[in-house]
């Protein structure tokens, strides 16, 4: 139980255009789900927590309007990271809760633009 | 501030056993997580430790003692497998995982 999967695993996009990213939880429903960031040889970093039907709470430095997460049920969070730049090329994680416990992870989807 | 301390390298050998230590400073606590990454994947939980003492699964150990603000994990009869960075994270008093920068660890023959 308690699995989570994301889509696309990669992707590779032209500096400038948009990309969504899901994150599904499969067989329960998530109260929470986070998004993270990892660069090469880096530990995770949050950079925003969802909760269904509210807005995401986004970490100081994460600009909002750049990275638009819609979590619209219990089992699905879309990240999208507009007008794409060679510098937001990393490896996106989301990772979802069901209480206070554990959070269950992803596989992550790698981001390259050209 | 809210700071997670580990290694940030250690090195072992097949068979041996290997202590990676976390020390934390949070704001708050609701327990402390282990995660191994292996290179180009998502973590994968290990352990959750929100009392003192051992909890011990399988080849793998963690510890914690919330008085020093410190927790270990301990693998014993290393296997090649095993190479891969070890996650420490803490769960503050909102329940918002703080993370270590991770300890990678490589085994030898």
């Amino acid at each position: 139980g308690a699995v989570v999967s994301q889509h696309p695993s990669w992707v590779i996009c032209k500096s400038g255009t948009s990309v969504k990213i899901e994150c599904r939880s499969l067989d329960f429903q998530a109260t929470t789900m986070f998004w993270y960031r990892q660069f090469p040889k880096q530990s995770l970093m949050l950079m925003a927590t969802s909760n269904e039907g509210s807005k995401a709470t986004y970490e100081q430095g994460v600009e909002k309007d750049k990275f638009l997460i819609n979590h619209a049920s219990l089992t699905l969070s879309t990240l999208t990271v507009t007008s794409a730049h060679p510098e937001d090329s990393s490896f996106y994680i989301c990772s979802a809760r069901i209480d206070s416990y554990e959070q269950y992870f992803g596989p992550g989807t790698r981001l390259t633009v050209t | 501030g809210q700071n997670i301390d580990q290694p940030t390298e250690m090195t072992a050998t097949e068979g041996a056993i290997v202590q990676i230590n976390c020390t934390y400073q949070t704001s708050g606590f609701n327990g402390l997580f282990w995660y191994q990454q292996h290179a180009g994947e998502a973590p994968t939980f290990l352990s959750y430790n929100v009392l003192d003492g051992l909890e011990e699964k399988g080849r793998f150990s963690s510890f914690l003692s919330r008085s020093k603000g410190y927790s270990y994990l301990l693998l014993k009869e290393l296997q090649m497998k095993d190479s891969a960075s070890y996650l420490c994270a803490v769960s503050d008093s909102n329940y918002q995982l703080i993370w270590g920068a991770g300890t990678k660890l490589i085994i030898k023959p």
